[in-house]
């Protein structure tokens, strides 16, 4: 079936640093990825959406400098938290949707991500 | 514009009993819907889709929901609950851009 990897699964970083996180399909070519936001006993909240090669679309509310999404393959999409602060700590979540749409939505494992 | 409400929050049952997680959803055509399951800090595992064809829509594990349009309604059940069952349940809805609108979560519990 169709896997989505997504690394790192958990990182730690100071406050002010840069961190990214890396979301591959590996057995489809994914044309659009979504990245979520989650924090603790709530949903998934929808924060961009990116197709290949293109400039990612972000929803109202979030910060397109602080999240930067690069999606340059059909296989990998990346987010970059820019600057991060503790009130960025969250569970971030990615989910790829393959070239014809048959593989549907697949997730990442998701990445618990920790700013000290 | 789409929107998915479940109406349970936590759901407790004893194990080997059935399990019923409520979904109504919104939508101005035809949607999609997703059952989700997500163990603690882990990613989602779908259980289960619906995309226009058989109203009664069997996943893994066996679960099994029926779309009812009339009720706008993607109940989630399951026969008997196993303690494997115990995690957090998200109805699903996509729109015609294909984005995902979730709901708001069910937490099920499994009592031995």
């Amino acid at each position: 079936g169709a896997v989505v990897s997504q690394h790192p699964s958990w990182v730690i970083c100071k406050s002010g640093t840069s961190v990214k996180i890396e979301c591959r399909s590996l057995d489809f070519q994914a044309t659009t990825m979504f990245w979520y936001r989650q924090f603790p006993k709530q949903s998934l909240m929808l924060m961009a959406t990116s197709n290949e090669g293109s400039k990612a679309t972000y929803e109202q509310g979030v910060e397109k400098d602080k999240f930067l999404i690069n999606h340059a393959s059909l296989t990998l999409s990346t987010l970059t938290v820019t600057s991060a602060h503790p009130e960025d700590s969250s569970f971030y979540i990615c989910s790829a949707r393959g070239v014809t749409g048959g593989h549907g939505y697949t997730f990442g494992s998701g990445t618990r991500l920790t700013i000290v | 514009a789409q929107s998915v409400t479940q109406l349970d929050s936590h759901v407790s049952v004893s194990e080997g009993t059935p399990v019923l997680l409520r979904c109504n959803y919104s939508s101005s055509y035809s949607p999609s819907l997703f059952w989700y399951v997500q163990h603690p800090n882990k990613g989602l595992q779908l259980l289960l889709k619906y995309t226009s064809a058989a109203t009664l829509v069997k996943g893994i594990n066996g679960f099994e929901a029926e779309f009812k349009k009339s009720e706008t309604s993607f109940h989630l059940t399951k026969p008997s609950a196993h303690m494997s069952d115990a995690a957090e349940y998200f109805c699903v809805v996509s729109s015609n851009d294909y984005k995902l609108s979730f709901g708001a979560g069910t937490t099920v519990t499994v009592r031995a």
